[in-house]
């Protein structure tokens, strides 16, 4: 069965600071690989998507890492900001059909 | 505006009495979906389509329908709904192709008693 693990299940940080989350896969085949940011309440935002061939993709001071040897992949967030508190979560795909991770909930304190 | 609309977005109703929540797109994308989310297990795929009048199962179909009868629209349907589907369903789409970026709606908040 595909599934999608992600670590830790909760992080809170300081404002400034900078961190990484983790999500591990047994999804096969494997399509591609999304992150997505989603606040309280509210649908999720795409955040990055990697296919087989890419192993680094960056958005503002959101960056993701593939390792699809592994099957792992990283969300690096840079000088976070009170605005980044939220549930990060890591999708991959086998063509159409997604697998979900239960996501990892961040709370960034001033 | 490009977005993804749904409606409504919060819905008390009572076990067994049909209920329809819409979802419309302003983008011109082929693919929709609709998704729920539940403490603790995250988000998964109830139903998808590719285009106009194909559709095909997700995850988690049991208890739901849909149609696309019109690109922009994909209605989900509950004809019968019990408390076990109470959650938060969340309708997205996106452009053809598997890489492209995912819109998600508003969500809709259904409670069945």
């Amino acid at each position: 069965k595909n599934q999608v693990e992600q670590s830790p299940q909760s992080l809170i940080i300081l404002e400034g600071k900078n961190c990484t989350l983790q999500c591990n896969y047994t999804v096969s085949p494997f399509s591609n690989l999304r992150w997505y940011k989603q606040d309280t309440g509210r649908g999720p935002v795409s955040l990055t998507i990697m296919t087989f061939s890419e192993n680094t993709k960056s958005n503002g001071r959101y960056t993701a890492t593939l390792d699809a040897d592994t099957k792992q992949s990283s969300l690096h967030i840079t000088a976070s900001q009170l605005s980044d508190s939220a549930s990060y979560i890591c999708v991959v795909s086998e063509s159409y059909i997604p697998t979900f991770g239960r996501g990892t909930s961040l709370i960034v304190h001033p | 505006e490009a977005q993804v609309t749904q409606n409504p977005r919060y819905l008390i109703t009572v076990t067994g009495k049909k209920l329809t929540v819409t979802c419309s797109q302003n983008m011109n994308h082929e693919y929709m979906s609709w998704y729920r989310q539940d403490p603790g297990l995250g988000l998964r795929q109830i139903y998808y389509s590719m285009n106009v009048e194909v559709t095909d199962k997700g995850d988690v179909p049991e208890g739901y329908k849909v149609s696309r009868k019109e690109k922009r629209n994909f209605p989900l349907i509950l004809e019968s709904p019990s408390p076990n589907q109470t959650s938060l369903y969340f309708c997205a789409s996106r452009l053809a192709g598997v890489v492209n970026e995912q819109y998600f709606g508003p969500g809709t908040r259904l409670t069945v008693t």
